[in-house]
């Protein structure tokens, strides 16, 4: 089994939907659960960050996490184009490096 | 949150030739520092991880005398490819992350090509 599954995409949506990104993992000792949004030819940029499960909201992104099913997910609401980028699932147990998802591309078309 | 800069955001270089690119961590101290590399389309990379004051660990596979990375301060750690050749041509990146664990932040990357 692997480490973190993430659906690499590519994702495609109109100007306004709502979009779901999703990450499984399998290691139970992680405690910080983060998504980045990658840009092309740029340093990945920290969206959200959680520690512990629940759920945590800023501005458009939500992002929930299910530590008892080991599933993390990014909501986007009222999509726009400048949205389209890669989403990087990451997670840490502590001072270990992380650990990241494949990334999911997404299109967001106006 | 916090800013990390790298520099240069892109070289080019002679095969044979040493680069360096430079990480800061700007306005927080990073305990910890991460090299990745990023090939076109593809997740990050793991090389290293540095911790201020100590050696490098590195990556398996990851050649140690090749790519030295130096972690001299609590803000600044360097990455140097030495004796380039056009297989090192990539993006770099670099992260850094404080004394509380959890997030860590990147810099903008750096775009290598070995000519």
């Amino acid at each position: 089994q692997k480490e973190v599954e993430q659906d690499p995409g590519p994702l495609s949506v109109p100007e306004g939907a709502i979009v779901s990104l999703n990450c499984t993992y399998s290691n139970s000792a992680f405690q910080y659960f983060m998504w980045y949004r990658q840009y092309s030819r740029k340093g990945p940029e920290l969206l959200m960050y959680t520690y512990s499960s629940g759920n945590k909201e800023d501005g458009r992104f939500t992002a929930q996490v299910d530590k008892s099913s080991k599933y993390i997910s990014l909501f986007i609401r009222d999509s726009q184009p400048s949205d389209s980028a890669t989403y990087l699932c990451a997670f840490s147990s502590g001072n270990t490096p992380l650990v990241f998802g494949k990334g999911t591309r997404l299109s967001v078309i106006a | 949150g916090a800013v990390v800069s790298q520099h240069p955001s892109w070289v080019i270089c002679k095969s044979g030739t040493s680069v360096k690119i430079e990480c800061r961590s700007l306005d927080f101290q990073a305990t910890t520092m991460f090299w990745y590399r990023q090939f076109p389309k593809q997740s990050l990379m793991l090389m290293a991880t540095s911790n201020e004051g100590s050696k490098a660990t590195y990556e398996q596979g990851v050649e140690k005398d090749k790519f030295l990375i130096n972690h001299a301060s609590l803000t600044l750690s360097t990455l140097t490819v030495t004796s380039a050749h056009p297989e090192d041509s990539s993006f770099y990146i670099c992260s850094a992350r404080g004394d509380r664990g959890g997030e860590a932040f990147f810099g903008q990357g750096t775009r290598l090509t070995v000519v």
